[in-house]
C-alpha cells in the first residue's frame, strides 16, 4: 500500500524561525513534490524533485528551498517564516518512467498534511 | 502557466441528490485526474483519465475526458454524508516530470 508520510500534521513557529518540514515515502518512487494549499487557489506547486539531489522551482519558490539527500525523503525548508506562509503543506510522490510514453503510473500520492502556522 | 477553471466553487446539497462539477483549461492535457480531501487530511484519488473521451466509473462516480482534451467533468450519483469534502481535478500536460496542474476545489457540503 502506497504511504507518504509527514512529520507533522500542526505547527506553530514565529516569525523569522527557520523551519523544516519533512517528508518520507516508502515506494520508491523518483518524484516528490510540495505544495501549499490555501481557501480559493487549490494546490500550487513550490518545488519539485525527480532524483537524489535534483530540485525544480515549482509555481511559488520564493522563500522555500528544498533537500533531496536521500530518494526517500524530500525536505521544505523555510529559511526565515513569514505570517503569509501560514498555510497547509502536502507532500506528494510519484513513479518517472524513463522514455515517458505511459503517464498511466504518474499519479501523485499525497502525504496527510501539515498545518503550519506563523505568528 | 498553464491554468485549471473548477466549478462550481461549492455546493451544498440534500442526501440522495446527484452532483455534477467540472474543469475547463486553455491548454490540452494528457491526463485529467479527480481527487478528494477529506477535512484535515491529504487529497486521495479517485479517477483517472487517460484518452480523450474516455469515459471511466469507480462505484458511484463517473468522470469523463473531454474529446478536445482542455475539460474534464465529475458526477457523483445518489450523494451520501460521508461525501462530503473538497473535490480537485488535475491535469497533466506535455511537461516533464509528473507535475500536476490543479484547479481552485469544489467544496462539497451534503445535508442528511
Amino acid at each position: 500500500d502506497v504511504k507518504v508520510t509527514q512529520s507533522s500534521r500542526y505547527l506553530v513557529k514565529r516569525t523569522g524561525e527557520k523551519v523544516f518540514l519533512e517528508c518520507v515515502q516508502d515506494m520508491d518512487h523518483e518524484n516528490m513534490f510540495w505544495y501549499r494549499q490555501d481557501p480559493g487557489l487549490g494546490l500550487r506547486l513550490i518545488y519539485f524533485s525527480y532524483d537524489v539531489k535534483m530540485k525544480e522551482k515549482g509555481d511559488i519558490p520564493e522563500g522555500y528551498s528544498v533537500s533531496r539527500e536521500k530518494k526517500e525523503r524530500f525536505s521544505l525548508i523555510l529559511e526565515s517564516a513569514s505570517t503569509n506562509q501560514t498555510s497547509m503543506y502536502l507532500c506528494a510522490s510519484s513513479l518517472l518512467l524513463a522514455g515517458r510514453t505511459n503517464f498511466s503510473t504518474d499519479t501523485q500520492y499525497f502525504g496527510p498534511g501539515t498545518r503550519l502556522t506563523v505568528l | 502557466g498553464q491554468q485549471l477553471n473548477q466549478s462550481p466553487q461549492s455546493m451544498f446539497i440534500q442526501e440522495g441528490e446527484d452532483v455534477s462539477m467540472n474543469c475547463t483549461s486553455s491548454s490540452i492535457f494528457n491526463t485529467w485526474l479527480w481527487y478528494k480531501q477529506d477535512p484535515g487530511e491529504g487529497p486521495v484519488l479517485l479517477i483517472a483519465l487517460y484518452k480523450a473521451g474516455e469515459l471511466t466509473s469507480n462505484g458511484r462516480l463517473t468522470a469523463q475526458f473531454g474529446i478536445t482534451r482542455k475539460d474534464s467533468f465529475l458526477n457523483i450519483s445518489a450523494s451520501i454524508p460521508s461525501d462530503v469534502g473538497i473535490y480537485f481535478c488535475a491535469g497533466l500536460g506535455g511537461t516533464s516530470y509528473g507535475k500536476l496542474t490543479f484547479g481552485q476545489g469544489t467544496i462539497l457540503t451534503v445535508h442528511p
